[in-house]
């Protein structure tokens, strides 16, 4: 069945460096793919999505392009700050109106 | 973008006693809706999928007579925890599939104690 495969955590970065968390996924078909944040004590919230290959899916300063060949979605960020500080999950989704499928989640804390 | 409301964010409830869930879509109709479960420091775990006007499909290993799901309008599911006892207390978040089916929108999330 469909599956997503994202970077253990937690991972631990000071403020201003590289982010990047690795995800990888197995479907059939050509699903869409989604990074969702969870901030403490909080629901989830979609950050970014991209729905066919090569699509780069961005917001707040997160990127992530959608590469079937590889069939990867990395997710990453040029300059983190505090605020980032939360779970990442990778996910995806089938067909239409399928379930969406989530990684195990990435937490991520940055240092001041 | 569209909003789910998922009510109470919090409740407290003692051993054996039942536990109602709401999620609600407020700007759009959603014909499906997604029950998630999240242990702490753990993925979501998909519990059952609802459909309106018809009996949800739970995940293999999810009680159907626990976690009791209705699904009565086009933007409102509850999720009731029946006979709830200790090992039930987790994040409980709910999703609504907008009309084109691609994308999910979150409730806040309930977290659930069982004392």
């Amino acid at each position: 069945g469909d599956s997503v495969t994202q970077m253990e955590g937690p991972v631990t970065l000071s403020e201003e460096a590289f982010l990047t968390i690795n995800c990888t996924y197995t479907a059939t078909g050509y699903p869409s793919l989604f990074w969702y944040v969870q901030y403490p004590g909080e629901g989830l919230q979609l950050l970014l999505k991209a729905t066919k290959a090569d699509d780069k899916g961005s917001n707040k300063g997160f990127e992530a392009t959608y590469r079937k060949e590889t069939t990867s979605f990395h997710l990453e960020k040029g300059s983190v700050q505090v605020s980032d500080s939360a779970v990442y999950f990778c996910a995806l989704s089938g067909s239409s109106a399928s379930k969406i499928i989530f990684g195990s989640g990435t937490r991520l804390s940055i240092r001041p | 973008g569209a909003v789910v409301s998922q009510h109470p964010s919090r409740v407290i409830c003692k051993s054996g006693t039942s536990v109602k869930i709401e999620c609600r879509s407020l700007d759009f109709q959603a014909t499906t809706m997604f029950w998630y479960r999240q242990f702490p420091k753990q993925s979501l775990m998909l519990m059952a999928t609802s459909n309106e006007g018809s009996k949800a499909t739970y995940e293999q290993g999810v009680e159907k007579d626990k976690f009791l799901i209705n699904h009565a309008s086009l933007t409102l599911s509850t999720l009731t925890v029946t006979s709830a006892h200790p090992e039930d207390s987790s994040f409980y978040i709910c999703s609504a599939v907008s009309g084109t089916g691609h994308e999910a929108f979150f409730g806040q999330g309930t977290r659930l104690t069982v004392v």
